[in-house]
């Protein structure tokens, strides 16, 4: 299994452009996330999928928007970048929703706006 | 709501000596918690999780936690490092309250010196 994939690894935007940060898993989980960190911050949620076609915003949806139409794929859009949205972002997922289930991370997008 | 205090920014430790990384917590709930590392510019790796079974935790590469519920703590251990244990380390909490939020700390630094 490759886990949970992103793509790309590194990106530049100009403000005002807008871009998708792909996020696929091969772990059959209903779960999916998105997360930012910031520079000396822990991870902070952006927004979350229970399953295909339902989503939620988490704790930091704004200038975010997120669509889930299978199982393993879950795209995280950036529409009219703003050098706050610079930033690493992380895809997670896991199996059930429970607090005691496991996030599997995958290894981020490092994105600058300028 | 839960939150989540690394009571260190930094350790520094030489290799071959204990390692000690503190974590309080605060939760209106039973909580679940994790304690995650990041390898510089790679993604989060789970290195154990407590779920409210044993209250000593072991987990991967020789790390282990103790759950206290009366200090609120769930400080991270290892006997010896190693200078490959150089890394960031996330403690995080986890309730659930609709979906499981996962809340992270700041984040430490362990630096490991020959």
């Amino acid at each position: 299994n490759a886990g949970v994939t992103q793509t790309p690894k590194f990106r530049i935007l100009k403000i005002g452009q807008s871009m998708t940060l792909q996020c696929t898993q091969d772990m059959n989980h209903n779960y999916m996330y998105w997360y930012r960190q910031d520079p000396g911050m822990g991870l902070k949620l952006i927004y979350y999928s229970v399953g295909a076609g339902i989503t939620d915003k988490g704790e930091v949806p704004n200038g975010y928007n997120v669509s889930r139409s299978t199982t393993e794929d879950f795209p995280l859009r950036l529409e009219l970048a703003a050098p706050s949205q610079t930033s690493v972002y992380f895809c997670a997922s896991s199996y059930q929703g429970s607090r005691t289930d496991t996030q599997y991370f995958g290894p981020g997008t490092r994105l600058t706006v300028l | 709501a839960q939150s989540v205090t690394q009571l260190d920014s930094h350790v520094s430790v030489s290799e071959g000596t204990p390692v000690l990384l503190r974590c309080n917590y605060s939760s209106s709930y039973s909580p679940s918690l994790f304690w995650y590392v990041q390898h510089p510019n790679k993604g989060l790796q789970l290195l154990l999780k407590y779920t409210s079974a044993a209250t000593l935790v072991k987990g991967i590469n020789g790390f282990e936690a103790e759950f206290k519920k009366s200090e609120t703590s769930f400080h991270l251990t290892k006997p010896s490092a190693h200078m490959s244990d150089a890394a960031e380390y996330f403690c995080v909490v986890s309730v659930l309250s609709g979906y499981s939020t996962l809340t992270f700390g700041k984040g430490t630094m362990l630096l490991v010196s020959p």
